[in-house]
Formats: structure tokens, sequence, C-alpha cells
């Protein structure tokens, strides 16, 4: 079983349409969790860390349910601009690793007009 | 820009040679990480340093890898007789730690091997 895993995608969507990612992982002993931006052919970019309380950033509320081991990130009026590869992460203390990120494989949305 | 840079931005070498990248973090990060991300995959952890300390090295770092950071600040990531199955982008990430540290991205080497 991978460590963490996505929706696998592409979901297409037309401008304003909420959207919504689904992420699960393995490892109880995670420690911090966030939502990465990927556009084609750049490098990650960090969106939003995901607290056990949830948070929201204007148009993006990320979600943790800790007993399940579910992370979500939801897209309000989704913008052309939103069009990229989200990639669900993970870190923690465990197995001797003390801080990289374990990403999943991403799921990759285009908003079209 | 002070962000996290990265040498060469693209690398096209031929089967065998050797490669070295270079990474310059963000000047008061002490963690910097190399990962490697093929397509349609995210990024995979290879190794991270705390200051001038190799702490940790994935399994993925075969023992034609190497990484230094001599002196705490830049780091290089060196592959020895490279194989077709190394083509893939290679990035940076510096931190200043902590358990909810960001870690941010370099913008890559995208290294092609014939």
């Amino acid at each position: 079983r991978k460590e963490v895993e996505q929706d696998p995608g592409p979901f297409n969507v037309p401008e304003g349409a909420t959207v919504a990612f689904n992420c699960t992982y393995s490892n109880s002993a995670s420690q911090s969790f966030f939502w990465y931006r990927q556009d084609c052919r750049k490098e990650p970019k960090l969106l939003m860390s995901v607290y056990s309380s949830g948070n929201e950033d204007g148009r993006f509320t990320a979600q943790l349910n800790r007993a399940s081991q579910y992370i979500s990130l939801l897209i309000r009026d989704s913008k052309l601009s939103d069009s990229a590869t989200y990639l669900c992460v993970v870190k923690g203390y465990y197995g001797g690793s003390q801080g990289n990120l374990i990403f999943g494989k991403g799921t990759k949305l285009s908003v079209k007009p | 820009d002070t962000g996290v840079s990265q040498d060469p931005r693209h690398k096209i070498t031929k089967r065998g040679q050797n490669v070295t990248f270079r990474c310059d973090p963000i000047s008061e990060h002490n963690r910097l990480y190399w990962y490697r991300q093929t397509l349609g995959q995210g990024p995979e952890f290879l190794t991270y340093f705390q200051n001038e300390a190799q702490l940790e090295k994935s399994r993925l770092l075969s023992d034609r890898f190497s990484a230094e950071r001599p002196k705490g600040s830049f780091s290089t990531l060196e592959i020895q007789r490279t194989e077709q199955g190394d083509s893939a982008m290679y990035l940076c990430a510096s931190s200043q730690g902590g358990s909810q540290e960001t870690q941010y991205f370099g913008p890559g080497t995208r290294l092609l091997v014939l």
C-alpha cells in the first residue's frame, strides 16, 4: 500500500465549480500534513498546511481526520488559474525520518471556461 | 530573488557519464533536502542535511549517488555512471526545521540520460 494515496484524477471542471480532492495516508504516526500545488514543469509550492481543526484560506478549505487517516481539499468557485496538479503531502517522525515529505502522486485539475 | 536556486536547470548526458547538480538554499535555512520526481509521480525523498550533516538517506539513493553540503550552505548531488532510469527532475528544498516546517522548493534540474 502506498504511504499517501490520492484520487487518480484528472478532474475537468467548469469555471465556478466546487471541486474536492481526497487523500489517505497509511502511517498513523504522521505528524504534519500539507497540500502543495504544482504547475506543469514547475516545482511544487505550498498551498496550505492542514490542521486538525480544519482550516480555510480564501476559496480553499482543508480538513484532516486523524481517526480515518484522511485529508481533503475543497476549492470553491474554481478559476482558470487553479488548473494545476494538487499534491497531498505528509510528514512524520518514524523509521528514522526526521522531516522528509512524503508525496502522493497528485491529482490533476483542469478548469475550463 | 532570495528563493532556492538550482543549477543547471537542464542537463542532457550520455549513459555512463557523471553529472553534478548544485543547490543553493534560502540563506537562513539549516535544512536542505533532495527529492527526485519522475513523470506522473510525486516527488520522492532522496536525502537531507541539517547544516553540514547528512542525516538521512533513502533506499532510492544507490551507491552511484552522493550528496554533500560541505559548509552547511550550498549542496551538490552527484550521479556517477548515469543510467537511463536516472532521467528525472531533481528537486532541492530548504527549510528552517521544526514540526510545522515549510519546505521551499527550487526550480529543479531536469536530467535526461540518453
